[in-house]
């Protein structure tokens, strides 16, 4: 079936270090990968996005890696801000392509 | 920037009664849906909808929901007989195409049912 999972439900970071949000995805089938950010209160926002014909892309201060051998999705934040504090969910298209299914969260904490 | 905006923010209501939640979702999308989220979890997809019709539905969406574009700008989720259970944030989302495109959330409608 399928599910979008992530490692770890909290990561607390210092403010200027690089921060890294795990996602593991069930489907080998998945092509297409997208992370949101969600603040208090609000909706999910996107942050960066990536298709199945790439290991790598690379946005403002963050970077998706994709390892489709181990179904794994990461998200690297560079130079963590207090104003990257939010839950991070990773998502993928679903089998019929028509909806995106998410992954649970990884809530980051940023202190200074 | 364009936005879709969802109304109201927070809507308390009886069990067993029918509530609606209104979105409007951005102007030249052409894909609209629904998602939940109960506290502290994932979201959740309910319902996609596109060219006026359901195109597809989470084992989520039973016959108590159901969705309508009833004026080609808004786009509102109806709950017949609201549960406990369905106490939840309610986010709509759009987006231009089917391909790989991300979609855009509102900013959610708090449901809770007491």
């Amino acid at each position: 079936g399928e599910s979008v999972g992530l490692h770890l439900p909290t990561l607390s970071v210092q403010e200027g270090d690089n921060s890294i949000i795990n996602c593991a995805y069930s489907n080998s089938a998945s092509d297409y990968f997208i992370w949101y950010k969600q603040e208090s209160g609000k909706g999910p926002q996107f942050i960066i996005d990536i298709r199945s014909n790439m290991d790598k892309r690379q946005g403002q201060r963050v970077t998706v890696l994709l390892n489709k051998t181990v179904k794994h999705l990461s998200l690297q934040i560079a130079a963590t801000q207090p104003g990257d504090s939010a839950v991070y969910f990773c998502a993928e298209k679903n089998q019929a392509g028509t909806a995106l299914i998410f992954g649970k969260g990884t809530t980051l904490s940023v202190s200074s | 920037e364009p936005e879709v905006t969802q109304t109201p923010s927070h809507q308390v209501t009886q069990m067993g009664q029918e509530v609606i939640l209104r979105c409007v979702p951005i102007s030249n999308h052409l894909y609209f849906y629904w998602y939940r989220q109960i506290l502290g979890q994932k979201v959740e997809f309910l319902v996609s909808f596109y060219n006026n019709e359901i195109s597809e539905k989470s084992e989520i969406f039973d016959d108590q929901f159901s969705v309508e574009r009833p004026d080609g700008s808004n786009f509102t989720l109806k709950i017949r007989s609201t549960k406990l259970e369905d106490s939840a944030m309610y986010f709509c989302a759009s987006r231009t195409t089917m391909g790989d495109t991300e979609a855009f959330f509102g900013q959610g409608t708090r449901l809770t049912v007491v």
